[in-house]
């Protein structure tokens, strides 16, 4: 059974840093991509990131392009997100998401419970 | 990026009756590879979002066969044969035809009456 638990969510001050992490279990981690998908509260859902099941491509919303970096350690089956300049309107639950693929993947088919980041002074 | 817009915003049905949403987008989903990349998800109440439907209308492992999904280039469609109460929540559209401007439906949510 594919289990995804994201943490590292909490209250940061606008421009602050926080890193994320997903632990993924169930599958065969480097084989598939991942990606990480938010949403503010009361709000839709929004796709912040990906990278390939090797890590050696990366992609991002241009919302969080050059603040964000997503990176993944296929050793220890978990991703990361380090989220850097954070600003208000980053506030959301930030779920992880597994991929149907290794590259060039299509759709997420499971996803974790996620974790609130909230930004405030 | 490709603009998907849901219809309606909210719905509100008796049990054991249908249930259709409309999802639209500003573009055609058709790649050139052939392939149509939308779907639907399912948010229930404090949960993350579940898929129901891949490549427009195939179910996903273990989503009951009164969800079905229909549609092509710019205009798509869920529907619920006959709504039950574990199916309330926010359904969502997505497109990965453009799969580095992904975007999601701004959601429709379903109420049971």
């Amino acid at each position: 059974e594919v289990h995804l638990l994201a943490s590292g969510g909490g209250l940061v001050q606008p421009g602050g840093s926080l890193r994320l992490s997903c632990a993924a279990s169930g599958f065969s981690f480097p084989g598939f991509a991942m990606t990480w998908v938010r949403q503010a509260p009361g709000k839709g859902l929004e796709w912040v990131s990906s990278n390939s099941g090797s890590g050696a491509t990366a992609y991002y919303a241009d919302s969080v392009r050059g603040r964000f970096i997503i990176s993944r350690d296929n050793s220890k089956n978990t991703l990361y997100l380090q989220m850097n300049s954070l600003r208000v309107e980053d506030t959301a639950v930030y779920y992880c998401a597994k991929t149907n693929r290794g590259y060039n993947w299509n759709f997420f088919d499971y996803w974790g419970q996620g974790t609130l980041v909230t930004v405030s002074s | 990026d490709i603009v998907m817009t849901q219809t309606p915003l909210s719905l509100s049905v008796t049990p054991g009756q249908p249930a259709s949403i409309s999802c639209k987008s500003s573009e055609s989903l058709l790649h050139s590879d052939g392939k149509t990349y939308l779907y639907w998800y399912l948010q229930r109440p404090g949960q993350p979002p579940q898929l129901l439907i891949y490549e427009v209308f195939n179910r996903f492992s273990g989503v009951p066969d009164r969800f079905s999904g229909s549609g092509s280039g710019t205009e798509f469609t869920l529907k619920i044969s006959r709504v039950e109460a574990e199916d309330i929540g926010v359904y969502y559209c997505m497109q990965s035809t453009q799969l580095l401007g992904l975007t999601f439906g701004g959601g429709t949510k379903v109420e049971i009456k």
